[in-house]
């Protein structure tokens, strides 16, 4: 099994709504990470989570607020969202090791949130 | 502060043409690099990485090669088909215990033309 799942795959939000998206994978990877993609731009880290520890926040503003219940799992909650936060998120997990790893990630397919 | 960069925004190529996509990169402390296929509305797909003590790495119609003293590296495909036609990105790694800190180029649509 080489998939990260996410769910939901379409997310339309308002300003006051709290909401989660959901990422799980079964590869016994570590490591996970959110990523913000706006269109026609490169992913974007947001977050990085390391043995269910959270390792890297990329100074990501606090409406925006990451979760890993376990080494399968990794959500993000979502409340109080601008329209700007509107974008594709990407969840993708890792083995997490030092330079005798590839460094490869793998990516779920995204969810769509768009914030009214 | 861009650490990764792809030049190019487009390339067009005709089917069966070698199609070369370009990354430059700022920060010598990365370890890996890695080159991601995205199609619309898709996550991005791995497609082949290079460690940084490599120079070449070859896994069927791609190749990727690595310039450390310039801070290059670029996907060459070939034969290239229609159905390479994606979004390109290029990728670096500075991998550690703390789990790997991808950073993402700007990306390159490629449109292969039959």
């Amino acid at each position: 099994d080489t998939e990260v799942t996410q769910t939901p795959k379409h997310l339309v939000m308002g300003m006051t709504n709290k909401k989660s998206l959901k990422c799980e994978q079964h590869m016994g990877h570590r490591a996970m990470y959110w990523y913000k993609q706006k269109a026609k731009k490169p992913p974007e880290l947001m977050f990085v989570y390391s043995y269910e520890k959270l390792s890297i926040n990329e100074s990501v503003p606090s409406r925006f607020s990451p979760e890993c219940p376990n080494s399968s799992l990794l959500n993000l909650h979502l409340h109080a969202l601008q329209p700007e936060d509107s974008a594709l998120y990407l969840c993708a997990s890792s083995q997490v090791g030092g330079a005798s790893e590839t460094g490869e990630l793998f990516f779920g397919e995204g969810s769509r949130l768009t914030v009214l | 502060d861009q650490q990764v960069k792809q030049n190019s925004p487009s390339l067009s190529v005709q089917e069966g043409r070698i199609s070369i996509l370009n990354c430059d990169y700022t920060n010598s402390m990365f370890d890996y690099f890695l080159w991601y296929k995205k199609y619309p509305a898709e996550g991005p797909t791995f497609l082949i990485s290079i460690s940084s003590i490599k120079d070449k790495n070859e896994d069927g119609r791609f190749t990727v090669f690595l310039n450390k003293s310039a801070k290059h590296l670029s996907l060459h495909i070939v034969p290239s088909q229609p159905g390479d036609s994606a979004v390109y990105f290029c990728a670096a790694s500075e991998f550690s215990n703390q789990g790997g800190k991808l950073i993402f180029g700007q990306g390159t649509e490629l449109s292969v033309k039959p």
